[in-house]
């Protein structure tokens, strides 16, 4: 069967520091990946999507990267970290159902 | 690209009462209809979906139906329990790839 892993659970940076979150999923060849993130009792946020390596789509300009170095994993980054990247991210992966690993709570302090 | 609207933004009912949340989508080639619940900290987890050849799908307590023609689509729950308490997001899609997600909707049964 299929799973995602997504880690760390959470993450307390501060202010202009790098980050890397990294997930990979198992069971499955080709999925489409994604990166959400979702501020405080906010919605969910579509920030980069990839179906296949190499190919990232970025929906909306951030402070924020993402690279797919296999076709199973996918790694969101940032050079300098502000306090607006806090948030809930979530790694998403899809066969036509889309399915949340389990999640990453970044504080920017 | 698609917009999906979703009401009402909070809930509360009463434990054995109905609730119901609708969503609507402007895109009418979307063709799969998703919804979420989510719990405080926790990941969206896949509950129930339809597709745009089936008006109504049934799970134990919770029902999806769908109006392709208003282009839109409604969560039932019925007889609430606590542990519906939760946040619940619609989504629509089309090939499955780009998934367009509403701002979710807080269901609180009391008790």
């Amino acid at each position: 069967s299929q799973t995602i892993h997504q880690w760390p659970a959470t993450l307390v940076q501060p202010v202009g520091s790098p980050l890397s979150l990294e997930c990979t999923v198992e069971g499955t060849s080709n999925p489409n990946l994604y990166w959400y993130r979702q501020a405080a009792g906010r919605g969910l946020q579509l920030l980069f999507y990839s179906v296949g390596i190499g190919q990232i789509s970025s929906e909306v300009p951030q402070n924020l990267s993402a690279s797919r170095p296999q076709d199973r994993q996918f790694i969101l980054s940032s050079k300098k970290l502000l306090l607006s990247d806090s948030g809930f991210y979530l790694c998403a992966w899809t066969n036509e159902k889309l399915f949340f690993g389990s999640g990453t709570q970044l504080s920017v302090l | 690209g698609e917009n999906v609207e979703q009401h009402p933004s909070t809930l509360s009912v009463q434990e054995g009462d109905s609730a119901v949340i609708k969503c609507t989508y402007s895109d009418s080639a979307s063709n799969y209809f998703p919804w979420y619940k989510q719990e405080l900290g926790k990941r969206p987890q896949l509950i129930i979906d339809i597709r745009s050849n089936v008006g109504e799908k049934k799970d134990q307590r919770i029902a999806v139906t769908l109006n392709k023609t208003a282009k839109h689509f409604s969560l039932h729950i019925t007889e609430t329990q606590p542990e519906d308490s939760a946040v619940y997001f619609c989504a629509a899609s089309f090939t499955g790839n780009q998934f367009y997600f509403g701002t979710g909707t807080s269901l609180t049964v009391i008790p």
